[in-house]
């Protein structure tokens, strides 16, 4: 069983909907974050949580460490946002990432 | 403030053939890491740096990888012979790595094809 496992892996929306991407992981971190990664792009990073929840624009990430998982929404969703989105953990020990397998997402306009 | 700085952006090499990838990290990140990205799979940790000094290297091929980072700012990541199997994205990465929770930033990587 992989330590950062996220859901769905592919993941298909209309223009407008709200879409919501999920990522549990069984190891202690000190952060999380959610990366997204266009087609053939580099990795930008969208949030970094250690707790609670986060807005930027129409993302919104929420982390809950007891229950170790957390939820990357997009509200209004549009073509721009078709990308992967990856979430990786920071290990409590140790200043290393460990990643998720991504979600491909696409918005059909 | 800049990002971090990878090149080239695209090479294409025959296998058996060598080939360097640079990377300038923010300034002031002490922590720099290089990943390997196979197409459809999350990114691989090959070395870790801190300062000029090798964290971890332990999923580094080392019979054809070699990085390096002198003076503790840039760094490059060599292979030689290349194989079909590295065709890739090598992604290069910083964190201020005092602070394990601030400041991981991803460069935009370099696309490997090896034919």
């Amino acid at each position: 069983k992989n330590e950062v496992e996220q859901s769905p892996q592919n993941l298909t929306a209309q223009e407008g909907e709200f879409i919501t991407i999920n990522c549990s992981y069984s190891v202690g971190i000190s952060a999380l974050h959610w990366l997204q990664q266009h087609p053939g792009g580099g990795i930008v990073s969208l949030f970094m949580l250690s707790s609670g929840k986060k807005k930027h624009g129409r993302l919104i990430a929420t982390i809950n460490i007891q229950e170790k998982h957390s939820s990357l929404h997009i509200t209004a969703s549009h073509p721009r946002d078709s990308a992967v989105y990856i979430c990786a953990v920071l290990r409590a020990a140790g200043n290393k990432l460990t990643f998720g397998g991504g979600t491909r997402v696409l918005v059909k306009p | 403030e800049a990002g971090v700085a990878q090149s080239p952006r695209y090479k294409i090499i025959e296998k058996r053939q060598s080939v360097a990838f640079w990377c300038n990290p923010i300034s002031g990140h002490a922590t720099l890491y290089w990943y390997q990205q196979i197409l459809g799979q999350g990114p691989k940790l090959l070395i870790q740096f801190q300062n000029n000094g090798v964290v971890d290297d332990s999923q580094l091929p080392k019979d054809r990888f070699s990085a390096e980072r002198l003076k503790g700012v840039d760094s490059t990541l060599k292979i030689q012979p290349a194989k079909l199997e590295d065709s890739a994205v090598y992604l290069c990465a910083s964190s201020l790595g005092g602070d394990r929770n601030y400041g991981y930033t991803f460069g935009s990587g370099t696309r490997l094809t090896v034919v």
